[in-house]
């Protein structure tokens, strides 16, 4: 079965980074495209960012471009999600999600995105001094 | 950025059935698909309806999701006592970004 399995907990300064993997199994994994998401405190889900696990083409969410980035290791059918510039509102559970595609036409433009289904079991990351 | 809104809590008795809705905007909702996610208390979100009115395989048939306009709903029948949960509205939004609801909290009384 389809399984995403994240890396442990961190504890992190403000101003360091943060870096969180996901290992993939059970489907093949260039052939889909992997999220990643965070969900602080009492919050909303947030979406961060996906990849191409094929390609490595990224697409990152305007809060965090500049500060995350995703990166895949086909050999390990690994993702991994950087996160740098750390502070306290970073403090957050870090899920990975795998992405299925989806394709919509509206009039003569076609455009795509990838969806949601499997999700990891989520990595706490905690940000104090 | 874009937020769907979604009431923060629901209730229902066992057997009954309950509606949470989602309300967005013409760049997500009202131009794209929608998404629920169930998050039982301590795990990782659960994909539940996928393009407005899927359901993987594997989920129940009590639950059904509907899309009008800029609004969606989730409803589920035949409430059971783990279907206490929290329950998340999705869409892709054309400021490429995932915008999601609030979370609706659901209890079985």
């Amino acid at each position: 079965q389809v399984q995403l399995v994240q890396s442990g907990a961190e504890v992190k300064k403000p101003g360091a980074s943060v870096k969180v993997s996901c290992k993939a199994s059970g489907y093949t994994f260039t052939s889909y495209a992997m999220h990643w998401v965070r969900q602080a405190p009492g919050q909303r889900l947030e979406w961060m960012g996906w990849i191409n696990a094929g390609n490595g083409n990224t697409k990152y969410s305007q809060k965090f471009q500049g500060r995350v980035t995703i990166t895949r290791d086909t050999s390990a059918s690994t993702a991994y999600m950087e996160l740098s510039s750390l502070r306290s509102e970073d403090t957050a559970v870090y899920y990975c999600a795998r992405g299925l595609r989806v394709t919509m036409v509206r009039g003569v433009t076609h455009y795509y995105y990838y969806y949601m289904d499997v999700w990891g079991k989520g990595t706490t990351v905690t940000v104090s001094s | 950025q874009s937020v769907l809104t979604q009431p923060p809590s629901a209730s229902g008795t066992p057997g009954q059935r309950v509606t949470i809705s989602c309300s967005g905007s013409s760049s997500n909702i009202g131009s794209n698909y929608v998404y629920w996610y169930q998050q039982l208390p301590g795990t990782a979100p659960k994909l539940l309806i996928y393009r407005n009115n899927q359901r993987p395989s594997g989920v129940p048939d009590r639950f059904s999701g509907s899309k009008s306009g800029t609004s969606a709903s989730l409803a589920i029948s035949g409430l059971r006592s783990e279907d206490e949960a929290d329950y998340y509205c999705a869409a892709w939004d054309d400021s490429l970004t995932w915008v999601f609801g609030g979370g609706t909290k659901l209890t079985v009384l």
